[in-house]
């Protein structure tokens, strides 16, 4: 069974500093890894993904992420944090063999002015 | 533009009533998914279609019923044997293909009166 684990439930940042969102992950085949950011009251919207290759992605609004097979980890980085992207952020993994996608239980990213 | 429509936004339910939560999707993708989202668990699986006339149960099915009977549209009908359907749904597609991500809808949120 797939599963991944967003182990904060909120991170808070300065505006202007560094963010960092984990994300672990656990398949038994090669995963395939989604960050997406939800605004409230609003559907989910696709930041960016490891499929395979590189192991740095990079995404929508300035965001990243660090793809790491030895740790089982997917974290989202923004090297200078807005205000703006004060949201809640979901990390998703898919097996590659294996069609359902399994969500992480989100991180509230507050960024602080 | 091509994209996801849920509708209504909101929606109250009376104790013992079925509703429908209606999702149309214009971007010709094959796969359609219901999740449900519920404070500090993230997104779970309640049904998914990956084609026209074929649809499978997701990870919290009971109390629920889809139909796939066009490739752009996906309702979800909430029973009343489903004891607790207040939460945030949210409709997703995709191509089919495991290595894409989903486009979500904006979705609806549903309250038990």
């Amino acid at each position: 069974a797939q599963s991944v684990a967003q182990p904060e439930d909120q991170v808070n940042v300065a505006e202007g500093n560094p963010l960092t969102v984990k994300c672990t992950y656990s398949v038994s085949g090669n995963p395939y890894l989604f960050w997406y950011v939800q605004y409230p009251n609003r559907g989910l919207q696709f930041l960016l993904k490891y499929i395979t290759g590189d192991n740095l992605v990079k995404g929508s609004y300035g965001f990243e992420a660090e793809f790491n097979k030895s740790q089982t980890s997917f974290h989202l980085k923004k090297p200078s944090a807005l205000v703006s992207d004060s949201a809640l952020y979901f990390c998703a993994v898919r097996d590659g063999g294996y069609q359902k996608v399994t969500f992480g239980t989100g991180t509230k990213l507050q960024v602080i002015p | 533009d091509g994209g996801i429509t849920q509708s209504p936004k909101y929606l109250f339910r009376k104790e013992g009533q079925n509703v429908t939560l209606s999702c149309e999707q214009n971007l010709n993708h094959d796969a359609m998914y219901w999740y449900r989202q519920d404070p500090g668990q993230g997104l779970r699986l309640i049904y998914y279609s990956q084609i026209v006339n074929d649809f499978q149960k997701g990870d919290i099915a009971e109390g629920y019923s889809v139909s796939r009977e066009k490739k752009e549209s996906f309702p979800l009908t909430v029973t009343s044997a489903q004891k607790n359907p207040t939460a945030f749904y949210l409709c997703a597609s995709n191509t089919g293909q495991t290595s894409y991500g989903y486009t979500f809808g904006s979705g609806t949120r549903l309250t038990v009166v």
